[in-house]
């Protein structure tokens, strides 16, 4: 049960695109296409961005993008925008019917 | 419209203990399964545990085994995590979530979160 790999950090101009990865094993990421991403600001309860990889929840801007390739998962924002501002977590499926988070990675809006 | 509010947390000794509770509304309770996530102060989300809608399986994260006990009473649309011998380490924001759909576990639909402060 050891946490997913992401970066702390990254930052991005108005308008660019970043992209945050999640790096984990063949128990969890490259096992299962269960992958989610969450938001969350400060004082916030997680929000879901993306799940089972790539798809969007119903009202989530298509600025938001995800992928997987073997152990690791990317989340991809384009288009940034202020509000864009946030902590990011992937989460992963994994043996024995647990979940596993990343660290979490803080995005900056420069 | 899915609700889940958190209640129970507070201050608590090391070694004692504390009963959440998650109470849902807007949804099917009794069709889903659910989840315990916490998050400690300025830290990243930790899955805690999680329960299928009949209680039938139950999961937990190794460093709440034997002492939590996640349970759900359908009939009262509510979700409990009961966290015996608490420590330190389990100073925390606990979030109930519930998953996407009934054939996805993804934990979708997030509560406020209650806080959980384990100190003398």
């Amino acid at each position: 049960q050891s946490a997913l790999t992401q970066p702390a950090s990254v930052s991005g101009s108005p308008g660019q695109s970043i992209t945050i990865s999640c790096t984990g094993t063949s128990s969890d990421v490259g096992g299962y296409n269960y992958v989610s991403w969450y938001q969350q600001h400060p004082g916030k309860a997680p929000k879901l961005m993306i799940y089972d990889v790539s798809k969007r929840p119903s009202g989530v801007s298509n600025r938001f993008s995800g992928s997987k390739s073997g152990n690791t998962a990317s989340l991809t924002i384009s288009g940034l925008q202020a509000e864009d501002e946030a902590d990011y977590y992937c989460s992963s499926y994994s043996t024995s019917s647990t979940w596993v988070f990343g660290g979490g990675t803080k995005l900056t809006v420069l | 419209e899915v609700q889940l509010v958190e209640s129970g947390g507070g201050l608590v000794n090391p070694g004692g203990s504390l009963r959440l509770s998650c109470a849902a509304s807007g949804f099917t309770f009794s069709s889903y399964s659910m989840n315990w996530v916490r998050q400690a102060p300025g830290k990243g989300l930790e899955w805690v545990s999680s329960i299928s809608s009949s209680s039938s399986y139950i999961y937990y994260v190794d460093s709440v085994k034997g002492r939590f006990t996640i349970s759900r009473d359908n009939a009262k649309n509510s979700l409990y995590l009961q966290m015996n011998s608490l420590r330190a380490e389990d100073t925390a924001v606990y979030y109930c979530a519930r998953d996407l759909t009934m054939g996805d576990p993804s934990p979708a639909y997030w509560g406020q979160g209650t806080l959980v402060t384990v100190s003398s």
